[in-house]
Parts: structure tokens; sequence; C-alpha cells
């Protein structure tokens, strides 16, 4: 089946660091991708959604310039966090559909994001 | 309101036994309903789903129950087994031209399935 590659799965850092986050869609042409935070025992919020080619559209309240995507092609989005805080800590998980094909969202396997 | 309303939070089921976890929509623009898996530290991963021109959905032991008079859809876990335990979630989407048609989630369900 499809298969949603997320890495790196679990990453600490000291704070005002950047971190890239990076989603791969290993068997089909993602032509959307969609970014999620999820907090302990919570559900998923989206925070992005990206087309291949096109800015991301960035859910309310969710900071444009601290949390940047890029959906460069059809197989590869990349989430950067800018300047981490503590409170950015958190499970970040992406996940990938090909709206051409009518294909059902297939999710990564998440990134553990620890800020120090 | 995009909002799915999900219930139990949590569930404590016998091996052997029936899980039953609920969900409610408001929204009748919804036109597709997942069920995801998750467990803990993983992505979550499409169980099954359901369109809203059918009332009942099976594969294996999974089973989605859909009433769209009532805007309410649940999943049934039959013969639950220990390797069930994890969290689930249900979701919906709604058809539109113009948006990703990103799915809204419920709050999920923490089920653990006793030996």
């Amino acid at each position: 089946g499809a298969v949603v590659s997320q890495h790196p799965s679990w990453v600490i850092c000291k704070s005002g660091t950047s971190v890239k986050i990076e989603c791969r869609s290993l068997d089909f042409q993602a032509t959307t991708m969609f970014w999620y935070r999820q907090f302990p025992k919570q559900s998923l919020m989206l925070m992005a959604t990206s087309n291949e080619g096109s800015k991301a559209t960035y859910e309310q309240g969710v900071e444009k310039d601290k949390f940047l995507i890029n959906h460069a092609s059809l197989t590869l989005s990349t989430l950067t966090v800018t300047s981490a805080h503590p409170e950015d800590s958190s499970f970040y998980i992406c996940s990938a559909r090909d709206l051409r094909h009518h294909q059902p969202q297939h999710f990564g396997d998440g990134t553990r994001l620890s800020i120090l | 309101q995009q909002q799915v309303k999900q219930s139990p939070q949590s569930l404590i089921v016998q091996k052997g036994g029936i899980s039953i976890i609920n969900c409610a929509y408001e929204n009748t623009a919804f036109d597709y309903f997942p069920w995801y898996q998750q467990f803990p530290g993983k992505g979550p991963a499409l169980l099954i789903a359901i369109r809203p021109d059918v009332s009942e959905k099976k594969e294996g032991r999974f089973t989605i129950s859909f009433n769209k008079s009532a805007k309410q859809f649940s999943l049934h876990i039959m013969d639950s087994q220990p390797g069930d335990s994890a969290t689930y979630f249900c979701a919906a989407r709604f058809h539109s031209s113009g948006s990703a048609r990103q799915l809204t989630f419920g709050s999920g369900t923490q089920l653990t399935v006793l030996p």
C-alpha cells in the first residue's frame, strides 16, 4: 500500500534553533500534503495544507513565518520550525494524498520534536 | 460548523468482545467518513471508510455503521484482541471543488483490550 515516510522520527534541539522535517510519498505522487500537530492524548490538529508548486494554506492561528512549509515536488514536502521554543515541542505528523486519482489520505509516522 | 464528536473517550473491552465507538457530525456536506487507528508514537493508519450512500461496510473484524438521518456513524470491532489496543479516530471530509478537502477528526477513543 501507499507509504508516507517522515524523517526524522525524533529530534531534540536547543531553544532558538530551526528544525526541518521531511515528508516523502514513496510510491505515489502526492498532489496535496497536510501537516498536523498532535499533543499527548489529543486529536490531530491541522496546521497547513500544501499543493505541489503552490504556497501552503495555513489554518487560523498557525504562524506561517514560524512554520515554513515547502512542497517543491510531488513526492516531498518539508516543514521547518524556525527559532523553535519549548512550546513548539509536539508530535508533528504529515499526510499525503493524490487528489487526481481520488486516493485516500495516508499518514507518516510522525516526528517527535523536543525543544530544550 | 465542521465538527465531529466522538465517544467514548476511553473504552476497556475483554478479549473476544465487541468494541463500539461512536461519532456524530453536524455538517451534511460531509461525504466521506474514515476511521483511523493510531498506536503510540506512530501516525494514524486508515482502517476502513464509508460514504453516505451505504449504511454499512465490513472489512474483516471491522464494521462501520452509518445512519445518515441521525448524522451518526460508528465503528464496531468484533472479536476484539489485545493487539487492537490503540487510539481510534473517526473523521469526516466534505466535498469541495475549491479546497483540498481536509479531514476533520474526532477527539479520539483510547481502546484497551484486556487479555
